[in-house]
């Protein structure tokens, strides 16, 4: 069974560019989340779709981020414009119908660096 | 609120020594506990998981016990090798989707 995939791993931007990350989750795969991870921290929850509808973007910096997944599979993660502050990884993860109980499966990331 | 505290890294271990890393949480009802690995460059993996109180989890040598009356779920090894080498997560998932993440310990092993 593949992972989830995410690309690009590694992107480089000026302050006030915009940047956008994919996201394929595992088939099948209801829920979809989208994280930050700042170096040195744990990961911070940006958004959470059940199938192609939000159910939580609390966290989501909704003035510069902005996120869809208009066909309740594949997902795109925007920033515009870009500040110092969102250098870090971007970590999608997927689980089958985010349930209680049930893991959450990782893509490994996408290293975002803001000059 | 929902949390997960952690302890605080880094961790320094000789090869075979005896490894425990913290963890403890606030939470309301049973929410489900987890361990997440992240070795360098890589995504997260879950590690082991528990789902009620007094389960234990355990995989790769690795064990930890849901604790209610503690609010803990500490990760232990009793010999830990170079590739255990990573960085380590808490997690909590309420009765629902969400997902909380502690700080993250990291841990070096030594030969």
């Amino acid at each position: 069974e593949a992972g989830v995939a995410q690309s690009p791993r590694y992107k480089i931007i000026e302050k006030r560019q915009s940047v956008a990350f994919w996201c394929n989750p595992i088939s099948g795969h209801a829920t979809l989340y989208w994280y930050q991870q700042i170096l040195g921290q744990g990961p911070k929850l940006l958004i959470q779709f059940q199938n192609n509808g939000v159910v939580d973007d609390s966290q989501l910096p909704k003035d510069r981020f902005s996120a869809e997944r208009l066909k309740g599979v594949d997902s795109t993660l925007k920033i515009q414009p870009a500040k110092l502050e969102d250098s870090a990884v971007y970590l999608c993860a997927s689980n089958p119908r985010g349930a209680g109980g049930n893991e959450q499966f990782f893509g490994p990331g996408t290293r975002l660096t803001v000059l | 609120g929902d949390s997960v505290t952690q302890m605080e890294g880094p961790v320094t271990l000789s090869e075979e020594a005896f490894l425990t890393i913290n963890c403890t949480y606030t939470a309301t009802g049973y929410p489900s506990l987890f361990w997440y690995v992240q070795y360098p460059g890589e995504g997260l993996q879950l590690l082991l998981k528990a789902t009620k109180a007094d389960d234990k989890g355990s995989n790769k040598g690795f064990e930890a016990t849901y604790r209610k009356e503690t609010t803990s779920f500490h990760l232990e090894k009793g010999s830990v090798q170079v590739s255990d080498s990573a960085v380590y997560f808490c997690a909590l998932s309420p009765t629902g989707n969400q997902f909380y993440f502690g700080t993250g310990t990291s841990l070096t092993v030594i030969p």
